[in-house]
């Protein structure tokens, strides 16, 4: 039974345009919840976050809102560069400190 | 400061051999993660140890098992390997443990089972 869901496996956008990417999640006891991005041949190095006292988190072009009710967040990322293509997951935790529940990924293309 | 490094970093084996791979974290970190990532299922948690105990475990069959020494260096070990192990597997390693210390992934050692 996933956790984490990204049902979207990719995702083309225009340079200059938004980048919406969504993730679901099932375990209501989630509180903590981050997004990394991949590059081929490179590990995830992680982007920004946010918990679930929070709604919105933003930094610089990236921005991560959360909707408890609706068990859904998304990563806005405005204006998207070409530099932004990458592989991005979402990912999961209780409390913190338990180990990270990662979503399959979405790809994003950012067409110049 | 060096990041997390992992050795090797391209593997070839056949089926039913074993294999041991190499996670040096973050001088400082304590804590070490395994993720194994595949294209189907994402990335998928194997094990974390803290101060050379495993303190999670995923839910991965016994071939794979891992430990951590005393310098917080960790190996994982797969053995009877099967074609469906082929993956990278991703290290991580945090300075307290749990993800909330900050999760540093290694560029990963990309299994190949043939």
């Amino acid at each position: 039974d996933q956790q984490v869901k990204q049902n979207s496996p990719s995702l083309s956008v225009q340079e200059g345009r938004i980048s919406i990417l969504n993730c679901d999640y099932t375990n209501s006891m989630f509180d903590y919840f981050l997004w990394y991005k991949k590059y081929p041949a490179e590990g995830p190095t992680f982007l920004i976050s946010i918990s679930s006292i929070k709604d919105k988190n933003e930094d610089g072009r990236f921005t991560v809102f959360l909707n408890k009710s609706a068990k859904h967040l998304s990563l806005h990322i405005v204006p998207s560069q070409p530099g932004d293509s990458a592989v991005y997951f979402c990912a999961a935790s209780e409390q913190g400190n338990t180990p990270l529940v990662f979503g399959k990924g979405t790809r994003l293309s950012v067409i110049a | 400061k060096a990041g997390v490094t992992q050795t090797p970093r391209y593997l070839i084996k056949t089926r039913g051999q074993q294999v041991t791979l190499s996670c040096s974290p973050i001088s400082g970190h304590r804590s070490v993660s395994w993720y194994q990532q595949t294209p189907g299922q994402g990335l998928q948690f194997l094990f974390e140890y803290f101060s050379e105990t495993q303190r999670n475990k995923g839910n991965f069959p016994g071939r794979f098992s891992g430990r951590q020494f005393s310098n917080s260096r960790s190996e994982m070990n797969v053995s009877t390997l099967e074609l469906g192990d082929s993956a990278l597997y991703l290290c991580a390693s945090s300075s307290g443990q749990g993800f909330n210390y900050g999760y540093t992934f290694g560029s990963g050692t990309r299994l190949t089972v043939v």
